[in-house]
């Protein structure tokens, strides 16, 4: 079975840009959330969607934007770019429900220039 | 406001002998808890997880401990392997509170080494 993917593996952008990652879930798992981790940093909580819908939002600026679709993937936005955005865009999908066991994927190494 | 403290950045340990992470929280609205495994370039791997009306739990050469009094748990591994050599994170939830699902409180991580 695939696992959770998520492209471009790495990218790099200069600030002021926007960039779109992605990320597919493991096959029935209906929901997604996003974490942002700074090298020596634990994972911090960006997004939560459940069956398409936001279901929770950490302590990010409105710069960051998410959404997810029908087939349950999902896609984080983050405009006018930061050097402080630099860090490394883990998605981790679950089956939703209490089943707080997530399913992370390799991540997205953002460089922001 | 780190809510999960992982207060060693690093454990270096000799094959077979056991391997004891400590992870402490301050919300006493967490219920759940996690440890996750993450090699270099790889995503964070689910280890072992213990919800807060259980002190301990184990899984193979893996076991938490849960001391809720003292907002204290950890992770003891034995015996340790060099393959077990990765970054641990202790990871929190506040499930019966309506946490959000998929919303999970980590701690900055400790590094393991595991030497022949």
């Amino acid at each position: 079975d695939a696992g959770v993917t998520q492209s471009p593996t790495h990218l790099i952008k200069t600030r002021g840009q926007q960039v779109t990652l992605r990320c597919s879930p493991i096959s029935g798992h209906k929901s997604v959330s996003w974490y942002q981790q700074v090298l020596g940093q634990g994972p911090q909580f960006i997004f939560q969607y459940y069956e398409k819908e936001e279901r929770g939002r950490g302590n990010f600026p409105d710069r960051f934007s998410a959404r997810q679709f029908p087939n349950y993937s999902s896609e984080l936005n983050v405009n006018a770019l930061l050097l402080g955005d630099s860090a490394l865009y883990l998605c981790a999908s679950s089956l939703g429900g209490n089943n707080e066991k997530l399913f992370f994927g390799s991540g997205t190494q953002l460089s922001v220039l | 406001d780190q809510q999960v403290k992982q207060n060693s950045p690093s454990l270096s340990v000799q094959e077979g002998r056991i391997s004891i992470l400590n992870c402490d929280y301050t919300n006493s609205m967490f219920d759940y808890f996690l440890w996750y495994k993450k090699y270099p370039a790889e995503g964070p791997t689910f280890l072992i997880s213990i919800s807060s009306i259980k002190d301990k739990n184990e899984d193979g050469r893996f076991t938490v401990f849960l001391n809720k009094s003292a907002k204290h748990l950890s992770l003891h591994i034995v015996p340790s392997q060099p393959g077990d050599s990765a970054v641990y994170f202790c990871a929190a939830s506040a499930i019966s509170r309506g946490s959000t699902l998929g919303r999970l409180y980590f701690g900055r991580g400790t590094q393991l080494t595991v030497w022949p």
